[in-house]
């Protein structure tokens, strides 16, 4: 089935600094990327997708690049605030094309 | 506007006794229903996914099964519980023909 690595597991910045967390995927038929933002104690919450006909979504701050060929997706977050600080998770979906398949997360903390 | 519901919110069960967790969806109609595991600290598990009524596609063969009874409910059961069932049981939903999902605000259970 569809494997997603997700790295780094934890990643602290300055406020103000960018943070990327980068994903990659072992089914070459997925074609549907997401990212979810959890918080403490909350449910995930999708803040960007992209799917595989397009190379990059941008969403103010955040934007999600996808490079099919390298079977790689990644979250570039700008202009970090406090607030971004939650455990992120980037997802593919599964060649069923219902259900998708999650990495392991990426804690984000962003300092004052 | 689609809302998602789980009860109950928090549970905590004995080893070995009976588990029935709920979920139903709001303004939509057919849409695909799904259940996941997230243990402390850890990742998203998809445990069961269902397309429509009394359709149950198991990922993980384990201590759960899962019933759709109607076309908003999902219902996560078990016969007897053990320990490592402990999570965060997140049910989400999907429009038939999109892939975006979207989640509950959770049940936490502990067995002890």
């Amino acid at each position: 089935g569809e494997n997603v690595e997700q790295h780094p597991s934890t990643l602290s910045v300055q406020e103000g600094d960018s943070a990327v967390i980068k994903c990659t995927y072992s089914d070459s038929a997925s074609n549907y990327f997401p990212w979810y933002k959890q918080e403490l104690g909350k449910r995930p919450q999708l803040i960007i997708d992209i799917r595989s006909n397009v190379g990059e979504k941008k969403d103010q701050r955040i934007a999600v690049t996808l490079n099919k060929t390298a079977k790689h997706f990644s979250l570039h977050i700008t202009e970090t605030q406090p607030e971004d600080s939650a455990v992120y998770f980037c997802a593919a979906i599964l060649g069923s094309g219902y259900a998708l398949n999650f990495g392991k997360g990426t804690s984000l903390l962003v300092t004052p | 506007s689609q809302t998602i519901h789980q009860w109950p919110a928090t549970l905590v069960q004995p080893v070995g006794s009976p588990l029935s967790l709920e979920c139903t969806v709001e303004g939509t109609s057919n849409p695909n229903l799904y259940w996941y595991r997230q243990a402390a600290g850890r990742g998203l598990q998809l445990l069961f996914y269902s397309v429509g009524i009394g359709q149950i596609s198991s990922e993980v063969p384990q201590n759960l099964s899962a019933s759709r009874p109607q076309d908003r409910q999902f219902i996560l059961s078990s016969k007897k519980l053990l320990l490592s069932d402990s999570g965060f049981y997140l049910c989400a939903w999907s429009g038939a023909a999109g892939n975006e999902q979207f989640f509950g605000p959770g049940t936490r259970l502990t067995v002890l």
